[in-house]
């Protein structure tokens, strides 16, 4: 699976659009961007998915580049329970099904 | 409902026990997984089952034996427990290769 970087800590104030960046410069063509959360001391959250469109659902959109070397995350109206550590993870579709997690960006949102 | 349960939640116990953590999923899905995320907060898989068959096991010492008994349970069973093994260890499923539901985890402490 190819690598991510993200960057390490971001902030955002409380409903501002947060924007995280991920770059995945290696990808490969049938390999899927898939974003996680870690609210502290919970469970990794699954949020969205995308291959090479961009993909929106009831938590965030995702946008990823038309070479499909970086995507961006969008939380279009950030709350104050957003704050946790966000996973970029970059997977082939239809292979053995593991996450590989990387070090993920912290997002702080601020009052 | 909860989605991915795990018992127990918090463990202590002394080195060289033997103890065992167990995940039962409602969700109906037929790929179960084991994560370790240690104090550092890296989250590696160590296992994974799919339809009660392994079909992941990463470079994870010989000790830890995970069981599936049906398609909804994924024990993890961890032989003479070292201070090394001190960690929360995350439950999930997942419907194939599609976004993955994690349990709340279980703190393992050994002191």
């Amino acid at each position: 699976d190819a690598k991510t970087t993200q960057p390490t800590s971001m902030d955002c104030a409380e409903g501002r659009a947060a924007n995280l960046p991920c770059n995945h410069s290696t990808i490969s063509g049938n390999e899927y961007v898939y974003w996680y959360r870690q609210i502290h001391s919970q469970g990794p959250q699954y949020i969205i998915h995308g291959l090479k469109n961009n993909e929106t659902n009831e938590m965030a959109s995702l946008i990823i580049t038309e070479d499909r070397k970086s995507s961006t995350l969008i939380l279009p109206h950030a709350t104050l329970r957003d704050t946790a550590v966000y996973y970029c993870i970059v997977r082939v579709g239809g292979s053995n099904y593991k996450l590989t997690f990387g070090k993920g960006t912290l997002l702080t949102v601020n009052p | 409902d909860t989605a991915v349960s795990q018992t127990p939640k918090y463990l202590v116990t002394q080195m060289g026990n033997d103890k065992s953590i167990k995940c039962e999923q409602n969700l109906g899905h037929d790929t179960m997984y084991w994560y370790k995320q240690d104090s550092k907060k890296f989250l590696k898989i160590m296992f994974s089952y799919n339809n009660k068959e392994l079909i992941i096991n990463e470079t994870v010492p010989n000790r830890f034996s995970p069981k599936s008994p049906d398609k909804a349970h994924l024990n993890l069973h961890i032989n003479s427990l070292e201070l090394g093994d001190s960690a929360v260890y995350f439950c999930a499923s997942s419907s194939g290769p599609y976004e993955a539901f994690f349990g709340q985890g279980t703190r393992l402490t050994v002191v």
